[in-house]
């Protein structure tokens, strides 16, 4: 257990649709990442927080959003949703500003099926 | 834009075999980490390289960071049916992003 915790595990929608990503982050953490994971592909690096502000922008496409609030929770927003989104979404901590610090501890995933 | 290359994308090997998979970055890295994913998890962390021709070893795993630092490996000595996943290069340039490598799948067979 990575201490990283992901809601929902698993999600189902329809194109078109719009969804929510949750994403706690180990104690103390203070950087969350999210990263898109496609079936048998590498990990897309989306966006990064940290202590609630962006720290990094990847390859976010602009149908998606992301925040971190206050108690250091993320959320990634994910709207118009098209078939080309289903993927697996990670988010990940670390207590450092910067991913050259340290290692990242990634929660269990959200799977999202778009149909 | 930034990208980071494995070879190979696929590797079976009998167990007690050596296996070794190779990261390559199209621009100059601060530093390099591998994580490991094993089927239907997450990706954990295994180890970060810094300085230029670092090595490092983990029991019979054997990291490197080459010398200019746009490449890197991983040697898995005798493979193990728990090496089983895919591992993962990742790559830091100066903008803090970390940026994976697409992976090398391996499969361990008994």
């Amino acid at each position: 257990d990575s201490g990283v915790t992901q809601t929902p595990k698993h999600l189902i929608t329809a194109t078109g649709q719009r969804v929510t990503l949750r994403c706690s982050p180990r104690s103390g953490d203070l950087s969350v990442y999210w990263y898109q994971q496609s079936l048998d592909q590498g990990l897309q690096f989306l966006i990064q927080y940290y202590n609630g502000e962006e720290r990094a922008k990847g390859n976010i496409l602009e149908r998606f959003s992301a925040q971190q609030f206050p108690d250091l929770h993320s959320e990634l927003n994910l709207s118009s949703l098209e078939l080309g989104d289903s993927a697996l979404y990670f988010c990940a901590s670390s207590v450092f500003p910067s991913a050259r610090a340290g290692e990242l501890f990634f929660g269990e995933g959200s799977r999202l099926t778009v149909l | 834009g930034q990208q980071v290359m494995q070879i190979p994308q696929y590797q079976h090997v009998q167990e007690g075999e050596d296996f070794t998979t190779y990261c390559n970055s199209s621009t100059t890295l601060s530093n390099i980490q591998w994580y490991k994913q094993r089927p239907g998890g997450h990706p954990v962390f295994l180890i970060q390289l810094v300085k230029s021709g670092e090595v490092k070893k983990q029991k019979r795993l054997t990291f490197q960071f080459g010398e200019a630092k746009k490449n890197s490996s991983l040697h898995i000595t005798a493979t193990q049916t728990t090496d089983v996943g895919t591992y993962f290069c990742a790559g830091e340039t100066g903008a803090n992003n970390l940026f994976f490598g697409t992976g090398t799948r391996l499969t361990v067979i008994p």
